[in-house]
């Protein structure tokens, strides 16, 4: 069983500080790796992509992927109200038909 | 904006029911996918075709029935359906099935009474 763990939250920050959500996965043979953004009642939208080692960085978003430990996480700087949504963590084993999502970290950014 | 519509957004439907939900991609993908989204759950994979050939059915009961007549359309037919079949369904497209990104519609919310 292919597994994505992710805390489920809430995680909350104050506006302006550095919200750190984290995600680990059981498939050792997972080649991609993706952050969604969901806010309440709404569908996901795909905010990141990551398949090597390292960080990948867009605007305000860092996504970092660490293959030997079976962990990604989302950096997300400078936070803002209205980041305040519900984050899921999504990896594939092979190609997109095997994707597995976590349950989603959601975080609150305090005003 | 979606390039993924999705109808109905929401729909309330007996157990005796048939019904359909209906999604349209203006993306130009060649993937699409069913998910159910239940509460305190990850998101379920349940069909996904690629060039109108359905690739995977993740042990989805019968009475969910997928139907996709071209690339641009995919449908879920649904009839006697349970209460815990209470959920979102969304649907999704990609270019293709190999490592690509999905983008979702806005859902349907399905309530079963």
């Amino acid at each position: 069983q292919k597994e994505v763990e992710q805390n489920s939250g809430p995680l909350s920050v104050p506006e302006g500080a550095i919200a750190s959500l984290n995600c680990t996965y059981s498939d050792r043979g997972s080649q991609s790796f993706f952050w969604y953004r969901q806010y309440s009642g709404k569908s996901p939208e795909l905010i990141m992509s990551i398949y090597s080692n390292g960080d990948k960085e867009d605007g305000r978003f860092t996504a970092q992927l660490n293959k030997a430990s079976q962990y990604v996480s989302l950096l997300i700087r400078d936070s803002q109200p209205s980041d305040s949504a519900t984050y899921l963590c999504a990896v594939s084993s092979g190609g997109y038909q095997k994707v597995t999502f976590g349950i989603g970290t959601k975080l609150q950014v305090i005003p | 904006e979606t390039g993924v519509t999705q109808t109905p957004r929401h729909l309330v439907m007996g157990m005796t029911n048939k019904k359909s939900l209906k999604c349209e991609q203006h993306l130009g993908h060649n993937a699409m996918y069913w998910y159910k989204q239940s509460a305190k759950k990850p998101l379920e994979l349940m069909f996904v075709y690629n060039f109108k050939e359905q690739t995977e059915n993740n042990s989805v009961p019968s009475r969910f029935s997928p139907e996709c007549p071209n690339s641009s359309h995919l449908f879920l037919h649904l009839h006697t359906l349970q209460p815990e079949d209470s959920a979102l369904y969304l649907c999704a497209s990609s270019r293709d099935t190999l490592n690509t990104e999905a983008f979702f519609g806005q859902g349907t919310r399905l309530t079963v009474v």
